[in-house]
């Protein structure tokens, strides 16, 4: 148990569906992120929230739309997924002092 | 662009052997390299890291080594164990926040 906490763990969804990914961090950290690990590539960095402020958009499509509520909690909202989306979601926090980045199990995504 | 290099992406020792994984950046304002382990339906988790000022760290088994001036750095793992078999990533991180990984080493350590 790292203390960042995602749901839910499997998500299947059509491509018209609407859908959030949700994650909770219990560290005390300024700083959270969305990843996408997808079969045999590096993870990829999607967006990076600071102190809430969104600070790293890495030219991800529009149909994912992440909110911030809080230092705490981050969420990724999904729509008109397409297949080629189907991958894992990991979302990682870390206070930006030092750097260390703790994840979470993330959720399997697939598109259908 | 920033990016790192990861070899080798396959790595199959003996149990007790020693394994080595090395990586190389581009970014000479790095100034972080975390090594994380990833098993199979979990999350990647931080087993060692190194900071730019620092060229050698050791925990117990696992042991990482950082070059700046060739800019590459290294995970060891002495007297490897089945249950060290996973998959390991290189990362360096920049101004704190900004981090990218490498591909992955998938490690099999046979009994």
């Amino acid at each position: 148990e790292t203390g960042v906490t995602q749901t839910p763990r499997h998500l299947v969804m059509g491509m018209t569906n609407k859908k959030s990914l949700k994650c909770e961090q219990h560290l005390g950290h300024n700083a959270m992120y969305w990843y996408k690990q997808s079969a045999k590539k590096p993870l990829e960095l999607m967006f990076v929230y600071n102190f809430k402020e969104q600070t790293e958009n890495n030219s991800v499509p529009s149909r994912f739309s992440p909110e911030c509520p809080n230092s705490s909690h981050l969420f990724l909202h999904l729509h008109t997924l397409q297949p080629e989306d189907s991958a894992l979601y990991l979302c990682a926090s870390s206070q930006v002092a030092t750097a260390e980045a703790f994840f979470g199990q993330g959720t399997r995504l697939t598109v259908v | 662009g920033e990016n790192v290099e990861q070899h080798p992406s396959t790595l199959s020792v003996q149990e007790g052997d020693s394994a080595v994984i090395k990586c190389t950046y581009s970014d000479s304002a790095s100034n972080y390299f975390p090594w994380y382990k990833q098993e199979l339906g979990k999350g990647p988790q931080l087993i060692i890291d190194i900071r730019s000022n620092v060229g050698e760290k050791k925990d117990q088994r696992i042991a990482v080594t950082l070059n700046k001036t060739a800019k590459h750095f290294s995970l060891h793992i002495t007297e490897t164990q089945p249950e060290d078999s996973a998959v390991y990533f290189c990362a360096q991180t920049t101004g704190g926040f900004k981090t990218i990984f490498g591909a992955g080493t998938r490690l099999f350590v046979k009994a």
